[in-house]
């Protein structure tokens, strides 16, 4: 089954301790992106990664850190959270090739620091 | 800059009423539209999409939406909701043929359909 999957699906963790969200996707997408969704504000793109080693900032790149080793991987790494990043977390890929392409998400991931 | 507004934050109906959700964007070129559902507790689906041709646009489970240039608006309608429509609904766009894939969204209009 084509999916895009999450890991942790829940996190409550402390101020200051680093912690890593992984994304994978099985349809071989070059496309990768992360959101996050705050109430009131919708999804706010994070970074996103064209193809391997290709990453560039979003519209709230601040706090996080991502990279793109191989293909399916798109891991999110918050090296010290703050609670100001506690929010519901979508990663997302697509195809690329030109134009747009249907980005597919994963089911999120709500994380809370304390 | 782009951005996307949705101007119903809260909208509860009866069942069998009539919907229509209002999004406009704001961005000088050309533009991809979608619409996204959010059941409880799932991740975004894509109802609806526009990329060009016929600006009225039909989804899945009986949803539709409008594309209207002139107003920059792409609305999203259901003649008749169910309960099962409940949900978190998402306006967004891309620029058509930008550099990525990035979409804009809406902040959200979260339906709550009462039996």
């Amino acid at each position: 089954e084509a999916q895009v999957t999450q890991n942790p699906r829940y996190l409550i963790t402390v101020t200051g301790k680093k912690l890593t969200v992984t994304c994978s996707q099985n349809m071989n997408h070059e496309y990768m992106s992360w959101y996050r969704q705050d109430p009131g504000l919708g999804l706010r793109q994070i970074y996103y990664s064209m193809n391997v080693e290709v990453t560039d900032k979003g519209d709230v790149p601040e706090g996080y850190k991502v990279s793109r080793k191989e293909k399916r991987n798109f891991p999110l790494i918050l090296e010290s959270p703050s609670p100001n990043q506690t929010s519901l977390y979508f990663c997302a890929s697509s195809a690329w090739t030109g134009g747009y392409n249907e980005q597919f998400f994963g089911p999120g991931t709500r994380l809370t620091v304390l | 800059a782009q951005s996307v507004s949705q101007h119903n934050h809260h909208v509860i109906l009866s069942e069998a009423a009539s919907l229509e959700l209002g999004c406009n964007y704001s961005y000088g070129g050309t533009v991809n539209l979608f619409w996204y559902v959010q059941y409880p507790g799932q991740h975004l689906q894509l109802l609806l999409k526009y990329f060009s041709g016929d600006p009225l646009v039909k989804g899945i489970k009986g949803f539709e939406a409008e594309f209207i240039k002139s107003k920059f608006s792409f609305n999203l309608r259901k003649p008749s909701v169910q309960w099962s429509d409940t949900a978190e609904y998402f306006c967004a766009v891309n620029r058509k043929g930008g550099a990525t894939n990035k979409l804009i969204f809406g902040t959200g209009t979260l339906l709550a359909v009462q039996p």
